[in-house]
């Protein structure tokens, strides 16, 4: 249980592109998911907290308008990339957990390599 | 604030031998500890997790760490290590006074020789 699929796993496109990626939570419901962001042999670094129904609550340093996050339903959660430039080629991943409590686990996405041209 | 220390970078050790991951922490509430393990090009998955019940956890893939509070640490060990899991291990942990959110530590690379 409590698999979280990502989509895409790569992406390669010319600066400027606009780029979408879809966290889903399959078989759990998750009021809560998260955006991470990993440089080459680094930790993760959070980049947003998604909240079902409202809106993102963005870590500092992490432009709102750049990184667009979009959590409709209570097992989607979209991360938008607009107009992408090289600078933003990193792998991100996503996580969604089971309930809000701190003592539980995250369940993460495989990652997105997204690769600005 | 809470924060994780990772000693190691790097960890080698040969198939077959114990493999030992530390771990330390710091929080100022009880905290849940974590080990994530992240395979090449991959998203990162759960080995274990400690939540204030029992202090020796066990997890998947035969491995286990131990909570001690006296000395901040939650390390994480294997009897004998296996090829397959050569990867990145990541020590997470998290508590009611950061909200929801986890702090990663900087991770530890174990490559497991033939």
């Amino acid at each position: 249980g409590a698999v979280v699929s990502q989509h895409p796993s790569r992406v390669i496109c010319k600066s400027g592109t606009s780029v979408k990626i879809e966290c889903r939570s399959l078989d759990f419901q998750a009021t809560t998911m998260f955006w991470y962001r990993q440089f080459p042999k680094k930790s993760l670094m959070l980049m947003a907290t998604s909240n079902e129904g409202s809106k993102a609550t963005y870590e500092q340093g992490v432009e709102k308008d750049k990184f667009l996050i979009n959590h409709a339903s209570l097992t989607l959660s979209t991360l938008t990339v607009t107009s992408a430039h090289p600078e933003d080629s990193s792998f991100y991943i996503c996580s969604a957990r089971l309930t809000d409590s701190s003592n539980q686990p995250q369940h993460f996405g495989d990652g997105t390599r997204l690769s600005i041209l | 604030a809470q924060s994780v220390t990772q000693l190691d970078s790097h960890v080698s050790v040969s198939e077959g031998t114990p493999v030992l991951l530390r771990c330390n922490y710091s929080s100022s509430y009880s905290p849940s500890l974590f080990w994530y393990v992240q395979h090449p090009n991959k998203g990162l998955q759960l080995l274990l997790k400690y939540t204030s019940a029992a202090t020796l956890v066990k997890g998947i893939n035969g491995f286990e760490a131990e909570f001690k509070k006296s000395e901040t640490s939650f390390h994480l060990t294997k009897p004998s290590a296996h090829m397959s899991d050569a990867a990145e291990y990541f020590c997470v942990v998290s508590d009611g006074n950061y909200g929801q959110n986890f702090v990663f530590g900087p991770g530890t690379r174990l490559s497991v020789l033939p």
